[in-house]
């Protein structure tokens, strides 16, 4: 059962708009989320992390928002540049120790110039 | 700091043969991890270690050992390659903070078994 999901394999967005990428989880012991960006050929690179005691987190051009009710977070990038075109990974750590990664399957950004 | 290095970079085996996969790290960092990537399922772990002489299983460990007998090194062993094995693999470690296991990844290795 797949507890971390990210339900858009892909997603195109224009220059200097904003990319809203998506991530729902089923598991409440998740304490903290984190965005992975991928580049092909290469290793993720975190990028932004929020734990589940906030509700938004800021860093630059991302934001990441977590409503835990709905057990959703997206990440915000405003403005989006063809540099952001990337697979991005959403993961959740659960609580309790083993500090063990639970990672999405991904989505395609693709931000068109 | 060289970060997280992985050798080597390609792979190719034939079903049935063994083969280490090398994971370093020189950030002193507890925890260390290997994950595979196949085509729509998004990183999988495989093994990881929260120190020295420590090991554990993930979610997908069948078929791999790993052994850490120092902070720096976490090799992954195939026994014997299965070409379900066929993946690109990656090492990542992290410090034990407070930040969420905020792993630092390596470039990977992408293994093709025939």
């Amino acid at each position: 059962d797949q507890q971390v999901k990210q339900n858009s394999p892909s997603l195109s967005v224009q220059e200097g708009r904003i990319s809203i990428l998506n991530c729902d989880y089923t598991n409440s012991m998740f304490d903290y989320f984190l965005w992975y960006k991928k580049y092909p050929a290469e290793g993720p690179t975190f990028l932004i992390s929020i734990s589940s005691i906030k509700d938004k987190n800021e860093d630059g051009r991302f934001t990441v928002f977590l409503n835990k009710s709905a057990k959703h977070l997206s990440l915000h990038i405003v403005p989006s540049q063809p540099g952001d075109s990337a697979v991005y990974f959403c993961a959740a750590r659960e609580q309790g120790g083993s500090e063990k990664l639970v990672f999405g399957k991904g989505t395609k950004l693709t931000v068109n110039p | 700091n060289a970060g997280v290095t992985q050798t080597p970079k390609f792979q190719v085996l034939k079903t049935g043969q063994s083969m280490t996969l090398q994971c370093a790290q020189d950030m002193n960092h507890e925890y260390m991890s290997w994950y595979r990537q196949d085509p729509g399922m998004g990183l999988r772990l495989i093994h990881y270690s929260v120190g020295a002489g420590i090991t554990d299983q993930g979610e997908v460990p069948n078929g791999y050992n790993v052994s850490r007998s120092t902070t720096e090194d976490f090799p992954l062993r195939l026994l014997s390659a299965a070409p379900s094995q066929t993946s690109v693999y990656f090492c990542a470690s992290s410090l034990l903070t407070t930040r969420g296991n905020e792993q630092f990844f390596g470039p990977g290795t992408r293994l093709t078994v025939l």
